[in-house]
């Protein structure tokens, strides 16, 4: 089945310190989704992409996509504490409805 | 508007129990899809319903069944409980438009504990 490696699988970073994960796959994605869960809560969506080379932003978070289509990176600028919780990449093999999640990246944000 | 609802919140089985969970998908969203999610990793694909057909089966064992009703809501169940069972169980609905499936909204989950 389709397999993704996310790195790291943990982050500790202070407050105003930038953060990055990443996503890789062996094969080529038809599209990604990003996924955040706080602790003790359920995945929420973030984002999809789906062109090659693809970036966009959502405040202090950019996504991009890479040019072969098999791996993505969250860039988190200057990290606050509301920042903290798992985020996971999800992955979808083409003519699949089935959405595989990466095992996500833990942040922690000291204050 | 509702989002997805799942119950039960909580629960505590024993080995060789069968249990059963619920998901109500948020209104106007054919289908439904099951994730496993054991403590530090990520949710593992159990099933998706769309149409109240079967559309993809992860790696589980035949213990685990599920099915879609009219109303597009879903039932997850499991049989002869097992300790490693124990997990967050989640029930998310999408759109799907042609072959894109969109973004999962994902319910609160069921916390199920086998001792």
């Amino acid at each position: 089945g389709q397999q993704v490696m996310q790195i790291p699988q943990y982050q500790h970073v202070q407050e105003g310190e930038d953060f990055t994960t990443y996503c890789n796959s062996s094969t080529t994605l038809s599209n990604i989704q990003w996924y955040k869960q706080r602790p003790g809560g359920h995945p929420v969506f973030l984002i999809q992409l789906v062109k090659s080379g693809e970036v966009k932003k959502q405040k202090r978070l950019t996504f991009q996509f890479g040019e072969a289509k098999k791996n993505s990176s969250l860039h988190i600028t200057a990290t606050q504490t509301t920042d903290v919780g798992t985020y996971f990449c999800a992955v979808r093999r083409a003519g699949s409805y089935q959405l595989t999640f990466g095992k996500g990246t833990k942040l922690s944000v000291i204050p | 508007d509702a989002g997805v609802t799942q119950s039960p919140t909580h629960l505590i089985k024993t080995r060789g129990q069968h249990v059963t969970l619920r998901c109500s998908p948020i209104s106007g969203h054919k289908s439904v899809s099951w994730y496993q999610q054991v403590l530090g990793q990520g949710p593992q694909f159990i099933f998706q319903y769309y149409e109240k057909e079967e559309r993809g089966r992860g790696n589980f064992p035949d213990r685990f069944s599920a099915r879609q009703f009219p109303n597009y809501s879903s039932e997850l169940n499991v049989n002869a409980l097992l300790l490693g069972d124990s997990a967050l169980y989640l029930c998310a609905s999408s759109l799907i438009t042609g072959t894109n499936t969109g973004e999962l909204f994902f319910g609160e989950g069921s916390r199920l504990t086998v001792l």
